[in-house]
């Protein structure tokens, strides 16, 4: 089975406190590419990152950073000094190859606090 | 802005009825994918059309339908609309055909059936 699992439904964080996404997927191929999208209050989606199942390197962006490890099957999202305007809900996706469908999670629900 | 437009934004129709979501990805995309968002069912993608030809199937209903332009616009129509139809329906495009590029999203149309 495919299958994205973001358990977090909803965390709430004080601004300028650290916060991690967790994302945890389940496929059979040894070739996938991962995603994490945000989508903020007006709605549109706005990609972050994709990482393919063969760079285990974690990335920093900013104040963005990702986790992968394929060991555990897990592709973990971190924000560092977290800031209001990073309340969103967060999507982590799978997208297997061979197979062209996109598989998002439910979504984590961020809400910064000031 | 992702450069993926819309239309409408809003949409309120009544059962039965039937009705036409426009796209037009971003200048240089060739594929187009067609997303639902509910709150029960999370996001969850229906079609995708590359170049004008239908690439991949997800979770698309019979009564829906879609189709791709040859100026790569592309048209969900929805018909026999239900109740549980409502929902944020979102297009977005990418470069090339695998699910494997990151999409770019439009800002969806709200559509509601009363």
């Amino acid at each position: 089975a495919q299958k994205v699992t973001q358990a977090q439904t909803e965390i709430s964080v004080v601004e300028k406190e650290d916060v991690t996404l967790d994302c945890v997927y389940e496929t059979r191929d040894t070739t996938y590419y991962l995603f994490w999208y945000k989508q903020p209050p007006s709605g549109e989606l706005v990609f972050l990152i994709r990482r393919n199942s063969f760079d285990e390197q974690n990335e920093i962006s900013g104040r963005y950073s990702w986790n992968f490890q394929k060991s555990t099957s897990s592709f973990n999202f971190t924000i560092t000094a977290s800031q209001v305007v990073d309340s969103a809900v967060y999507f982590c996706a799978l997208s297997p190859r061979g197979d062209d469908k996109i598989i998002f999670g439910k979504g984590t629900r961020l809400h910064i606090l000031p | 802005d992702s450069g993926v437009t819309q239309t409408p934004k809003h949409l309120i129709t009544a059962t039965g009825q039937r009705v036409t979501l426009r796209c037009s990805p971003r200048s240089g995309d060739l594929s187009v994918y067609w997303y639902q968002q509910s709150l029960d069912q999370g996001l969850q993608f229906l079609i995708q059309y590359y170049n004008g030809e239908e690439r991949a199937k997800g979770n698309i209903l019979e009564r829906f339908s879609a189709q791709q332009f040859p100026d790569l616009h592309s048209e969900l129509n929805l018909s026999s609309l239900e109740l549980g139809d409502s929902a944020l329906y979102f297009c977005a495009s990418s470069v090339g055909q695998a699910s494997s590029y990151e999409q770019y999203f439009g800002p969806g149309t709200r559509l509601t059936v009363t």
